[in-house]
């Protein structure tokens, strides 16, 4: 099956720093990546949506200066959190599709970030 | 994307029963409908999916049935198990190229031994 890789599982940083959150499809190459943003107990609402080589979409209310989304090949996307403030701790989830006509979409395995 | 109502929030079965989660969805161009389970502090993970050229697809305990007049479609699991505990999500919209994937609110289902 199709894998999807989410690096760091946990991450634990200082206000103000800057935390990147890596999303690997290990298996195939994927042309579209989201990331993802789950409160405890609530859905997942979409961030933002990215294509290999181009820039990101980003969903409405989300700030595109503060996540930072690269999509460089076809089998990485990444996620900066800048300038990271408490109210940025969430689980942070990516989500990775062939693109073209396939639908499905997988999920790495989240990154739980903690701000102090 | 779509937007699906799920239902209920929770659910609360006895290992050996059935369960069933159900969906709503508004936009009758979506032909895609993917289930997910999310188990604590992980990613949700695809389970099964339905397009909507099928009323129903099976996968050993785990079926889902699709209708396209009412718009609405439905989780079945049968004889749970309490590693059946988990979040799960549904989700809807139009499949191809240009699919994002948008859950439900999702449905806590525990399973009791």
């Amino acid at each position: 099956g199709a894998v999807v890789s989410q690096h760091p599982s946990r991450v634990i940083c200082k206000s103000g720093t800057s935390v990147k959150i890596e999303c690997r499809s290990l298996d195939f190459q994927a042309t579209t990546m989201f990331w993802y943003r789950q409160f405890p107990k609530q859905s997942l609402m979409l961030m933002a949506t990215s294509n290999e080589g181009s820039k990101a979409t980003y969903e409405q209310g989300v700030e595109k200066d503060k996540f930072l989304i690269n999509h460089a090949s076809l089998t990485l996307s990444t996620l900066t959190v800048t300038s990271a403030h408490p109210e940025d701790s969430s689980f942070y989830i990516c989500s990775a599709s062939r693109g073209g006509l396939a639908t499905e979409a997988f999920f790495g395995q989240g990154t739980r970030l903690t701000v102090v | 994307g779509e937007n699906v109502e799920q239902h209920p929030s929770t659910l609360s079965v006895q290992e050996g029963d059935s369960a069933v989660i159900k969906c709503t969805y508004s936009d009758s161009a979506s032909n895609y409908f993917p289930w997910y389970k999310q188990e604590l502090g992980k990613g949700p993970q695809l389970i099964i999916d339905i397009r909507s050229n099928v009323g129903e697809k099976k996968d050993q305990r785990i079926a889902v049935t699709l209708n396209k007049t009412a718009k609405h479609f439905s989780l079945h699991i049968t004889e749970t198990q309490p590693e059946d505990s988990a979040v799960y999500f549904c989700g809807g919209g139009r499949g191809g190229g240009s699919y994002i994937p948008t859950f439900g609110r999702g449905t806590s289902l525990i399973v009791h031994p």
